[in-house]
């Protein structure tokens, strides 16, 4: 398997543009983490599901951030309209239910000027 | 909700010797605790892990060591290489290993030649 893959790798947007960011989990994981790092927060985690289903929102910071999971090998995580203080690199991981290893993919560096 | 605390932010260490990460935790209900490496690029990677019924384990140069009474855990690097060189986080959970991680703020790790 290829991994968690994630796209884009790096986003440049204007303030106020909606951004979309893509993770493809590994086949046959049921379990989907969204996390947020920065330099000042560290490891943020937005949102988790399991299969295909959000189970805790709790980390998404606004109502300007929005994920979907549509299926078991595609999830979305969309920032409408962006800010600059939006920018970090965005993670997304996947895992097995009974395992005890989240996989992380390599990150979408999102900067918003 | 769970408060991860890591300490120290940066660690410089000579070829060859040992480092010592810390890190506390305040949800006594927490009874999973990984440790990730990521280095330059990449996202962070699953290096050893420890739950709360063992007291140590280890993993060649890698050691883990959790005290619950005291509710902190430290990550041991024995020998270290150049390779080691990254940042480390550690973290909480009282799922069923990893659900809802709670990340510690990070320790940058620079290996001296």
């Amino acid at each position: 398997d290829a991994g968690v893959i994630q796209s884009p790798r790096h986003e440049v947007t204007e303030m106020g543009q909606e951004v979309t960011l893509r993770c493809k989990p590994i086949s046959g994981h049921d379990y989907l983490f969204w996390y947020r790092q920065t330099m000042m927060r560290g490891l943020e985690l937005l949102i988790y599901f399991n299969n295909n289903v959000p189970i805790d929102d709790s980390g998404m910071p606004e109502d300007r951030f929005s994920a979907k999971m549509p299926n078991a090998s595609f999830s979305t995580l969309k920032i409408q309209p962006s800010e600059p203080r939006d920018s970090a690199v965005y993670f997304c991981a996947s895992s097995l239910r009974g395992s005890t290893e989240a996989f992380f993919g390599q990150g979408t560096r999102l900067t918003v000027v | 909700g769970e408060n991860v605390e890591q300490h120290p932010s940066t660690l410089s260490v000579q070829e060859g010797d040992s480092a010592v990460i810390k890190c506390t935790y305040s949800d006594s209900a927490s009874n999973y605790f990984p440790w990730y490496k990521q280095e330059l690029g990449k996202g962070p990677q699953l290096i050893i892990d420890i739950r709360s019924n063992v007291g140590e384990k280890k993993d060649q140069r890698i050691a883990v060591t959790l005290n619950k009474t005291a509710k902190h855990f430290s990550l041991h690097i024995t020998e270290t290489q150049p390779e080691d060189s990254a940042v480390y986080f550690c973290a909480a959970s009282q799922g069923f290993g990893n659900e809802k991680l709670t990340f510690g703020t990070g320790t940058r790790l620079t290996i001296i030649p």
